[in-house]
């Protein structure tokens, strides 16, 4: 049962250099999510989809960018990476329903330097 | 708009001791609740959820209740472990069609010592 997979699991980056954090799932979920979690803060929700070719924001979306090509791949992109990025990102997937729980990833650490 | 509070931690307790973490919401229409926990370096897992009013939600000893009148939904356990030490969330989804989305509060960590 691989679920939620995000990939990588640790990242440095220097400031302006771009990457792509990956997140698939295996579980048919239309709706997909990134979150960041920084402490004090909780999970911040950055970019969502709840289809194939469907993708809108969040509560903090400035800096990223995102696509979703199939059902099972959400990737989330750093344009150019910021300090202020440093955070540990979690992709989610889920039903489209309201009873549904959120299946999260393992997250990936990001430390911008 | 929809919010989430929780009781502000860091929580510590002695092995066997009973826990309780406070959550209240405020959303419009009926929401679902869910507890999630985390573990050190890892991911977010459902503990529990209840899908409305009275339901009672439990999971591994913990319990909550879906208290529509107090818009509550404390997480409680009888008697903690230190394996129980992680960072708790609260967390609703509401209602109606398009509804995906989770707001979690802000996360009460929790210590058990021996």
């Amino acid at each position: 049962n691989a679920g939620v997979t995000q990939t990588p699991k640790f990242q440095v980056l220097k400031t302006g250099q771009s990457m792509t954090l990956q997140c698939a799932q295996d579980m048919n979920h239309e709706y997909m999510s990134w979150y960041r979690q920084d402490p004090g803060m909780g999970l911040r929700l950055i970019h969502y989809s709840v289809g194939a070719g469907i993708t809108d924001q969040g509560e903090v979306p400035n800096g990223y960018n995102v696509s979703r090509s199939t059902t099972e791949d959400f990737p989330l992109r750093l344009l150019s990476a910021a300090p202020s990025q440093t955070s540990v990102y979690f992709c989610a997937s889920s039903d489209p329903d309201s009873f549904s729980p959120l299946h999260f990833g393992n997250g990936t650490r990001l430390t911008v330097t | 708009g929809n919010s989430v509070t929780q009781m502000e931690g860091p929580v510590t307790l002695s092995e066997e001791a009973f826990l309780t973490i406070n959550c209240t919401y405020t959303a419009t229409g009926y929401p679902s609740l869910f507890w999630y926990v985390q573990y050190p370096g890892e991911g977010l897992q459902l503990l529990l959820k209840a899908t409305k009013a009275d339901d009672k939600g439990s999971n591994k000893g913990f319990e909550a209740t879906y208290r529509k009148e107090t818009t509550s939904f404390h997480l409680e356990k009888g008697s903690v472990q230190v394996s129980d030490s992680a960072v708790y969330f609260c967390a609703l989804k509401n209602s109606g069609a398009g509804s995906y989305q989770l707001t979690f509060g802000k996360g009460t960590k929790l210590s058990v010592i021996p």
